[in-house]
């Protein structure tokens, strides 16, 4: 059983289209959140969401828009797609909400614009 | 502003050589100390949480150790299996951030 999965594994695609990662969990989890990974490896969280509330919005470029239908589920949309967006893009989920719950990832997006 | 940095950034052991991973912070109103363990091509996985200075917690061979501005993950005899690279994270009620990570390389 997968606990937090994704889809597509790999994405690639042009500058100027629009995209979607979907993310589900089964944990039973109330807060999930989106993470870019770059080249150098850095996390950086994007968004995070409590029980369908957006609760955490870094400063993230409007072009990405994250919706959630239900707790288990989390998309990413991202509009108008730019050369600096390749990176690899993580799911997670934890318990609690905030930042102090050790969180579960799924296995990540890559995702590559050319 | 709130930073947590690793080191070093990469480490080459032989197998059965003990070592130590280093996490520095500066986070403000600090809530928890993360430490995880990133294969390649796959998510992070949890390994610990640490939530005050002089705590510690162990898995097998880790152990990880907490003061207020760092954070040691001890490997002791590691096995090839244990190559990976190690996250450090520290949160506060605002924000998580990461260090860039450990790579460790366990020859055998």
């Amino acid at each position: 059983d997968t606990a937090v999965s994704q889809t597509p594994k790999y994405l690639v695609t042009q500058m100027g289209n629009d995209k979607s990662i979907k993310c589900e969990q089964n944990l039973g989890h109330d807060t999930m959140y989106w993470y870019k990974q770059d080249s150098k490896k850095f996390l950086k969280i994007m968004f995070s969401y409590n029980n369908k509330e957006l609760i955490i919005n870094e400063t993230v470029p409007n072009r990405f828009s994250p919706k959630s239908p239900d707790k288990a589920h989390l998309n990413l949309h991202i509009n108008s797609l730019e050369l600096g967006d390749s990176a690899v893009y993580f799911c997670a989920s934890s318990q609690e909400a905030g930042l102090a719950g050790e969180q579960y990832f799924g296995p990540g997006t890559r995702l590559t614009v050319t | 502003e709130d930073q947590v940095t690793q080191s070093p950034e990469a480490l080459r052991l032989q197998e059965g050589e003990s070592s130590s991973l280093n996490c520095s912070y500066t986070v403000s109103g600090l809530r928890g100390l993360f430490w995880y363990r990133q294969d390649p091509g796959k998510g992070p996985e949890f390994l610990f949480t640490l939530y005050s200075a002089g705590e510690e917690k162990e898995k097998e061979r880790l152990k990880a150790t907490l003061t207020k501005k760092e954070s040691f993950l001890h490997i002791t005899a590691p096995k090839p299996e244990d190559s990976a690279t190690y996250l450090c994270a520290g949160s506060n009620d605002y924000k998580l951030s990461f260090g860039a990570g450990t790579t460790v390389t366990v020859r055998a």
